[in-house]
């Protein structure tokens, strides 16, 4: 069973506040992925990564940066939070065959 | 601009009916079609998948029937039970990277 963990499981900051948050995936998959969910919204991409150092952007990248600094760890970096940032984000990772995208518990922030 | 469109938005059937999701698609690019599940405070979880060279793949209770023409795809749930109740996301497969659809909540009544 693939592993992909997140910390903080929950996080509350102010507006205008610096928030990281981070996902380990132990399983050597390529790929790794933020999303966030929000209710009538399903899931949307943030952004995602095919290896250490590489960032590809997503459907909904505006106010957020991300990192890969190695096979393992993906960051996902609010520099600014806003309200409209408060979401649950899942993390997410796969391997080349993209066959199943393996989820981690998900991280609910709130921004207030 | 949502690529992967999803109806009804939440559907509710009694148990031993059968539960109907339908999705639709833009991009003839997608290749790879799962269905994901979500149960509340969970994560979610692929249920069944297919792939354009098919018309249909079943699992069990879960079916998909896909429509290459229409950009069309539908999830059937037959004999639908309480423990179904859940999220269903349609997702699709594009350059490595997947697409959601904004989900459809089924409640499934005893």
């Amino acid at each position: 069973e693939a592993a992909v963990t997140q910390s903080p499981r929950n996080k509350v900051t102010v507006t205008g506040g610096n928030v990281t948050l981070s996902c380990r995936q132990t399983n050597s998959h390529n790929y790794m992925y933020w999303y966030r969910q929000d209710t009538g919204h399903g899931l949307r991409l943030i952004h995602y990564s095919y290896g250490a150092g590489n960032l590809q952007i997503g459907d909904v990248p505006d106010g957020y940066k991300a990192t890969r600094t190695t096979q393992e760890d993906f960051f996902l970096l609010l520099e600014l939070a806003s309200p409209s940032q408060t979401s649950l984000y899942f993390c997410a990772s796969s391997d080349a065959t993209n066959t199943e995208v393996f989820f981690g518990k998900g991280t609910r922030l709130t921004v207030v | 601009q949502q690529q992967v469109r999803q109806s009804p938005q939440s559907l509710t059937v009694w148990e031993g009916e059968t539960a109907i999701l339908n999705c639709s698609y833009e991009d003839s690019t997608f290749d790879y079609f799962p269905w994901y599940w979500q149960f509340p405070r969970e994560s979610p979880a692929l249920l069944i998948a297919i792939r354009p060279v098919s018309n249909k793949k079943e699992d069990g209770r879960f079916t998909i029937f896909f429509n290459k023409r229409e950009k069309k795809l539908s999830l059937h749930i037959t004999d639908s039970q309480p423990g179904d109740s859940a999220t269903y996301f349609c997702a699709a497969f594009n350059y490595n990277v997947l697409y959601f659809g904004s989900g459809t909540k089924l409640t499934v009544e005893p």
